[in-house]
């Protein structure tokens, strides 16, 4: 399966700020996915990221929001724009494994918004 | 409107105290069940996959089952390694959507 680095790992942000979280896959994928896990809530769908296309953004969330970027068949940026604290979640990447529907996740960039 | 329901939201078990944790979804064109083991600071790692009801998966202490409207995973003599959160999702026609998870916790 493929291995997932996300960074940062954590970060404390400014409300009014924004960050860009990178997604980096040690193999090529077609389909990259961002999830947001938010305290005592399931993880939630916010986009999904093909290469040479446009995000394609599930009900509830904007790209001037979280714009993201998908430069090539392994690499993937989301950036949460302009964040208050309702932005502090997880951050997931995920790929779906050739062949399957199973999905493999990165280990999360946990951002808390003061 | 595709939904998944895991219960219960926590469980506290003493090592070697089987049990089982529930997943009820209601979804317009399953396309699978998986379930997931998330651990602290990490993201979900897969587990197992269910397609059809009646199918039955096993991984070491571990038995998911699947019937038209709720999967179960079984846990058989559980041990502290296998404290984490356990999530459960549904494929429909285009993605996966998770239910909120049962953290269980094993005490020796």
């Amino acid at each position: 399966s493929a291995v997932i680095s996300q960074k940062p790992s954590r970060d404390i942000c400014q409300r009014g700020t924004s960050l860009t979280i990178q997604c980096q896959v040690d193999s090529q994928v077609t389909m990259m996915f961002w999830y947001r896990q938010q305290p005592g809530q399931s993880l939630t769908l916010i986009a999904t990221a093909n290469q040479g296309s446009e995000a394609t953004y599930e009900s509830g969330f904007v790209i001037d929001k979280f714009p993201i970027s998908r430069p090539n068949l392994t690499f993937s940026t989301l950036t949460v724009s302009n964040m208050s604290p309702e932005d502090s979640s997880i951050y997931l990447c995920s790929v779906r494994v050739s062949g399957a529907n199973v999905l493999t996740f990165g280990a999360g960039s946990r951002l808390t918004v003061l | 409107e595709d939904q998944v329901t895991q219960s219960p939201e926590a469980l506290r078990l003493q090592e070697g105290e089987s049990s089982s944790l529930n997943c009820s979804y209601t979804v317009s064109g399953l396309r699978g069940l998986f379930w997931y083991r998330q651990d602290p600071g990490k993201g979900p790692e897969f587990l197992f996959t269910l397609y059809s009801a009646g199918e039955e998966k096993e991984k070491e202490r571990l038995k998911a089952t699947l019937t038209k409207k709720e999967s179960f995973l079984h846990i058989t003599a559980p041990k502290p390694e296998d404290s984490a959160t356990y999530l459960c999702a549904v494929y429909n026609t285009d993605k996966l959507i998770f239910g909120t998870g049962t953290r269980l916790q094993v005490f020796p």
